[in-house]
């Protein structure tokens, strides 16, 4: 089944204990996102990839991080979380000349 | 101004009805515009895509764009309970950068 897949679903945690939320997907898709989503403002773009090793900046990057060593994984990366970062996050992957952008279940994070 | 906007809703409408949510974008380069349909806690799933202005049709939904007032909007034909969710507009503003609205809440009532 093509699928994009997170881990955790769910996560609370302190500030500035560093963390990473996995993102998989089996379609062999070249473009990966992560965004997050906060009520009133909408789902934000704050990283992506359009293929191994190529990785750009969008909307709200401060205080994360990504990496793109293998084409199906794109972490994403918190190295001293706050609680402005609790939010609901998605990873979305697409071919490269489609339009079809598939999301992921979502991972909740909570930081306290 | 929002690069995308839509009216946050809820639009409440009778089953069988005809929904119509509608987007602005303030990028005039942008290039093509998407809706998406996200289920309470659930992700967001893509329902159309829509590149040139006119309408395009699928199934009971058509988008409707047009590039010269900045709009695209999303019609619901027969409109069912099982369509209440949020209805998140999407527009490409540039190589790989895809911006979303807030989304509108569209509610159908039986």
């Amino acid at each position: 089944e093509a699928q994009v897949t997170q881990n955790p679903r769910y996560l609370i945690t302190v500030t500035g204990k560093k963390l990473t939320v996995t993102c998989s997907q089996n379609m062999n898709h070249e473009y990966m996102s992560w965004y997050r989503q906060d009520p009133g403002l909408g789902l934000r773009q704050i990283y992506y990839s359009m293929n191994v090793e190529v990785t750009d900046k969008g909307d709200v990057p401060e205080g994360y991080k990504v990496s793109r060593k293998e084409k199906r994984n794109f972490p994403l990366i918190l190295e001293s979380p706050s609680p402005n970062q609790t939010s609901l996050y998605f990873c979305a992957s697409r071919a490269g000349t489609q339009n079809q952008q598939y999301f992921g279940p979502g991972t909740r994070l909570t930081v306290t | 101004q929002k690069e995308v906007e839509q009216n946050s809703g809820p639009l409440s409408v009778p089953e069988g009805a005809i929904a119509s949510l509608n987007c602005t974008y303030s990028d005039r380069g942008s290039q093509s515009f998407f809706w998406y349909r996200q289920y309470s806690g659930k992700s967001p799933e893509l329902i159309m895509f829509i590149y040139s202005n006119g309408d395009k049709e699928d199934g009971r939904f058509t988008a409707q764009l047009n590039k010269a007032s900045q709009y695209v909007s999303l019609l619901i034909r027969d409109s069912q309970p099982s369509d209440s969710a949020t209805y998140l507009c999407a527009v490409n503003t540039g190589f790989q950068k895809l911006v979303f609205g807030t989304g509108t809440r569209l509610l159908v009532s039986p």
